[in-house]
């Protein structure tokens, strides 16, 4: 059973480039969520999509940041214009949605480093 | 709104020893979902423990077993004869029917020492 998948894992960019970071969620999850984790905290909800609508933004995700989720399946993160605050380890993490509610499960991360 | 509190910020015993994390959250939800998660030094979340707000049944697996008391918001997670592979942050999470991503408390960092 194949789990999710981010990549890359390890991203160093200087101030003022774009990245983007994708995700592949575990098969036939029909839930996308993206959080951002800073050191010595909890991770903070960004954006989630179910199939591709992407359904709740949070106030974190400022007009830099843009995320989609085409035909339902993998999804990327975009940050134009980094700054030294972006740095973090950005989550994914899929679900399937029942009645009996959901489970998160969480890829491995991408470790951003702006300079 | 949500919040999760883990008011332990890190916790050090001898292998063996039993431990206790507390986690004590706050909703407006009637129906929410409770999860333990571990962090170990590798970063990957991996989950533990997901319980339904309509489900007051105390669970364990094998050295694991929670606690949850609706009374007192808690959701208490107790490692019995911890060993040094336990060593890593232990999250708490919420999510509620309104809600459906996770807030998370501020972790608590277990070390079991040799």
């Amino acid at each position: 059973d194949t789990g999710v998948s981010q990549n890359p894992r390890h991203k160093i960019t200087k101030r003022g480039q774009n990245v983007t970071f994708r995700c592949d969620p575990i098969s036939e999850h029909n839930r996308l969520y993206w959080y951002r984790q800073t050191l010595g905290q909890g991770p903070e909800f960004l954006t989630y999509f179910q199939n591709e609508a992407q359904l709740e933004k949070s106030r974190l995700l400022s007009d830099r940041f843009s995320a989609e989720r085409p035909k339902g399946s993998f999804s990327t993160l975009e940050i134009q214009r980094t700054e030294q605050g972006d740095s973090a380890m950005y989550l994914c993490a899929s679900s399937f949605l029942t009645s009996g509610g959901e489970t998160q499960y969480f890829g491995p991360g991408t470790r951003l480093l702006v300079l | 709104a949500q919040k999760v509190t883990q008011a332990q910020t890190e916790i050090s015993v001898v292998e063996k020893e039993d431990v206790t994390l507390d986690c004590v959250y706050e909703t407006r939800d009637t129906t929410y979902y409770l999860f333990w998660y571990k962090q170990p030094p590798s970063g990957e979340l991996v989950f533990l423990i997901r319980r339904n707000s309509f489900d007051e049944q105390n669970e364990i697996s094998g050295r694991y077993s929670w606690n949850f008391q609706k009374s007192t918001s808690s959701f208490n997670f107790t490692i019995t004869a911890s060993q040094v592979v336990d060593s890593a942050v232990y999250f708490c999470a919420l999510s509620g029917t309104g809600r459906r991503a996770l807030t998370f408390g501020s972790g608590t960092r277990l070390q079991v020492q040799p």
